[in-house]
């Protein structure tokens, strides 16, 4: 059974930059499909951020501009997030998800929440 | 992009009613629509795709119809179980987006 696991700092300064890792168990991100970041804001508003396929190409959301990357280690069966010069509308809970055919998610982790404060 | 136009913002159902969430999308995307269920504390879960499939494992109460620009998701039977945030989202063209979402409570 897949599952992914967010982890990384709750707390960010403005300004800086927000690091996630999604950890995979279950399956190998190189084996197939496309490797996403998705947040929810307060209030139930839900962006995709991006992803990263299996061969490692990567995919933006426009929106996020020249913000974000998303890289992945392959010997830790981890992708990454990192979005730069945050502000506090930033803030969200984190997701990584697997997209399979159909371009929908079939597997999320748990979320992380991320909170932009001085 | 495409918007994600979802109806009713929140609704409240009896057990054993039949609820309808309606997402209606700024244009055709050919059924490429997928609903969520996200309970609190937990992470979506996928629910339906391509507009009428149903992910393994989701109870048969459960179906969604629609085509074109208009779809909605479908509760036959509403359990206790059944109470959370439901999403559409469309997976046509990127940047995939997602409705604002409908929050359901038993009555």
């Amino acid at each position: 059974e897949i599952q992914l696991q967010e982890s990384g700092p709750g707390l960010v300064k403005p300004s800086q930059s927000l690091s996630l890792t999604c950890s995979v168990t279950g399956y190998t991100i190189t084996s197939g499909y496309d490797w996403s970041w998705i947040r929810k804001f307060p209030g139930n508003k839900m962006e995709w951020m991006g992803y990263i396929s299996y061969s490692g190409s990567t995919n933006y959301n426009p929106s996020l501009k020249s913000r974000i990357s998303i890289t992945r280690d392959t010997s830790k069966n981890q992708f990454f997030l990192q979005l730069n010069s945050v502000t506090t509308e930033d803030t969200a809970t984190y997701y990584c998800a697997r997209v399979v055919i159909r371009d929908v998610m079939d597997a999320w982790g748990q979320g992380a929440s991320v909170t932009v404060s001085s | 992009d495409i918007q994600m136009t979802q109806s009713p913002a929140s609704l409240s159902a009896s057990l054993g009613e039949t609820v309808t969430i309606q997402c209606r999308a700024s244009e055709d995307i050919y059924s490429g629509l997928a609903w969520y269920q996200q309970k609190p504390g937990k992470s979506p879960q996928l629910l339906i795709y391509g507009a009428s499939s149903l992910q393994d494992g989701v109870p048969s109460r459960f179906s969604g119809s629609g085509s074109g620009t208009q779809y909605s998701l479908k509760i036959s039977s509403m359990q206790t179980e059944d109470e959370g945030v439901y999403f559409c989202q469309q997976g046509l063209k990127y940047p995939f987006t997602f409705g604002s979402g409908t929050k359901l409570e038993i009555k």
